[in-house]
């Protein structure tokens, strides 16, 4: 089945240590997001790749920065993560983005910071 | 600015019943989407019915059904002859009409709301 994929589902990292979390999609879509949701929290957008091009949020962190090398492939980089960071992080496709199109979900990881 | 408020955190609903998750929100767009998004415990977040501002004719999936009155800025989603695979966290969000390339097209969610279901 076509999907979107996280890896790992549960990192572990320390204090300032960098760390990627990792998404693949075999829909073919042009659009990949990343998500943080905070526990009891809404998820809320970081980025979005519209294929090769960024669109950073205004207000996300300069800590956190995005990779897309091909369609298949989108990476989420923590260079120094904090306790705050500590969340889970969501992946999604579409195939544009226009509002009729969909938005699939990855299950996510969720990132602990010791 | 766009937000979307669901005002219950956790519900609770007996199997085969009814039960209605509630949702504002507030805009001053003419066009847009407002989504219910279902979330399993550790699995992925899914769409469970969505709704064209422009439409008045309520959306309805099987079971699941909303209730959208525009001028109010409300959108509830009912959900009849519960199940316990129905059991999750619930995301209203709300979505500019168009085809944006930036901030503007962002999906909003609201707090969710944790629908337990009792057998």
């Amino acid at each position: 089945d076509a999907m979107v994929i996280q890896n790992p589902r549960y990192q572990v990292t320390q204090f300032g240590k960098p760390v990627t979390l990792s998404c693949s999609q075999t829909l073919n879509h042009n659009v990949m997001y990343w998500y943080q949701q905070k526990s009891s929290q809404a998820p809320k957008l970081l980025f979005h790749y519209y294929d090769k091009d960024f669109n950073n949020e205004a207000d996300t962190p300069d800590n956190f920065q995005s990779r897309r090398p091909n369609t298949s492939f989108c990476f989420l980089d923590i260079r120094s993560p904090g306790l705050g960071d500590a969340a889970m992080y969501l992946c999604a496709t579409s195939r544009g983005l226009a509002t009729y199109n969909e938005q699939f979900f990855g299950p996510g990881t969720r990132l602990t910071v010791l | 600015a766009q937000t979307v408020t669901q005002s219950q955190p956790e519900m609770s609903v007996q199997e085969a019943e009814t039960v209605t998750l509630s949702c504002t929100y507030d805009t001053s767009e003419s066009d847009y989407y407002l989504f219910w998004y279902k979330q399993p415990p550790s699995r992925q977040m899914i769409l469970v019915i969505r709704q064209e501002a422009y439409k008045q004719q309520n959306a309805t999936e099987n079971r699941f059904s909303v209730n959208f009155q525009k001028a109010a800025k409300s959108f509830s989603l009912k959900i009849s002859d519960s199940q316990l695979g129905d059991a999750a966290m619930y995301f209203c969000a709300y979505r500019p009409g168009g085809n944006y390339g930036g901030s503007q097209g962002n999906l909003i969610f609201g707090k969710g709301t944790k629908l337990s279901v009792k057998p």
